[in-house]
């Protein structure tokens, strides 16, 4: 019964190849988001879908490709991996009709490029 | 645009001593104020909001925090604090009103010592 759920927890791959992350939330939803964490904790939004549709996308590499199949879903393919690329990646989701913006995370993506 | 400082990157306190997290925001319009909370190898959990009405609002876990306007600030404060509160704590400001977009801050580590 997880609100929002990640796949994979940890990936650990070689600069240059694409990987890509999963996340799926159960909450019905409408919109979705990644976040990006550093080693210093820093948090910043990457992208943000609504109904499938993406509203927030804040100057990431074109490398970066999120894609969102229906509302519960918002995958994050990434393309030639560097190393500045190892984060941890958080999913989350909202309902945009609620007036409270409040957003539900899931568990992150522990990605390391080695 | 609106953005949240958080200024004490580490907060080192001692079991069942008081604690204050600082947080303080710029936004020209009217916003709505998070303090989320991320433990050890886990995604971050609403800790506690204000989005309207009570300037003082609280959480389960007997975290507190009051909205300031005129200050423009949203300190969390704890009477007495655990073991267990030792994590990660992020403030959050959204303009208020339907879909708007999260800025977080760059967080506080809560350190409690035995």
């Amino acid at each position: 019964d997880t609100a929002v759920s990640q796949t994979p927890k940890y990936l650990v791959t070689q600069m240059g190849n694409d990987k890509s992350i999963k996340c799926e939330q159960n909450l019905g939803h409408d919109t979705m988001y990644w976040y990006k964490q550093d080693s210093k904790k820093f948090l910043k939004i990457m992208f943000s879908y609504n109904n499938k549709e993406l509203i927030i996308n804040e100057t990431v590499p074109n490398r970066f490709s999120p894609k969102s199949p229906d509302k519960a879903h918002l995958n994050l393919h990434i393309n030639s991996l560097e190393l500045g690329d190892s984060a941890v990646y958080f999913c989350a989701s909202s309902q945009a009709g609620q007036s409270n913006n409040e957003q539900f995370f899931g568990p992150g993506t522990r990605l390391t490029v080695l | 645009a609106q953005s949240v400082t958080q200024l004490d990157s580490q907060v080192p306190v001692f079991e069942e001593a008081p604690v204050e997290l600082r947080c303080n925001y710029s936004s020209s319009v009217s916003v709505y104020l998070f303090w989320y909370v991320q433990y050890p190898n886990q995604g971050l959990q609403l800790l506690l909001k204000y989005l309207s009405g009570s300037t003082l609002v609280e959480s389960i876990n007997g975290f507190e925090a009051e909205f300031n306007k005129s200050q423009t600030s949203f300190h969390l404060r704890k009477p007495s604090v655990h073991i267990s509160d030792t994590a990660e704590y992020f403030c959050a400001v959204s303009r208020s009103g339907g879909y708007q977009k999260v800025t977080f801050g760059t967080g506080t580590k809560l350190q409690v010592i035995p």
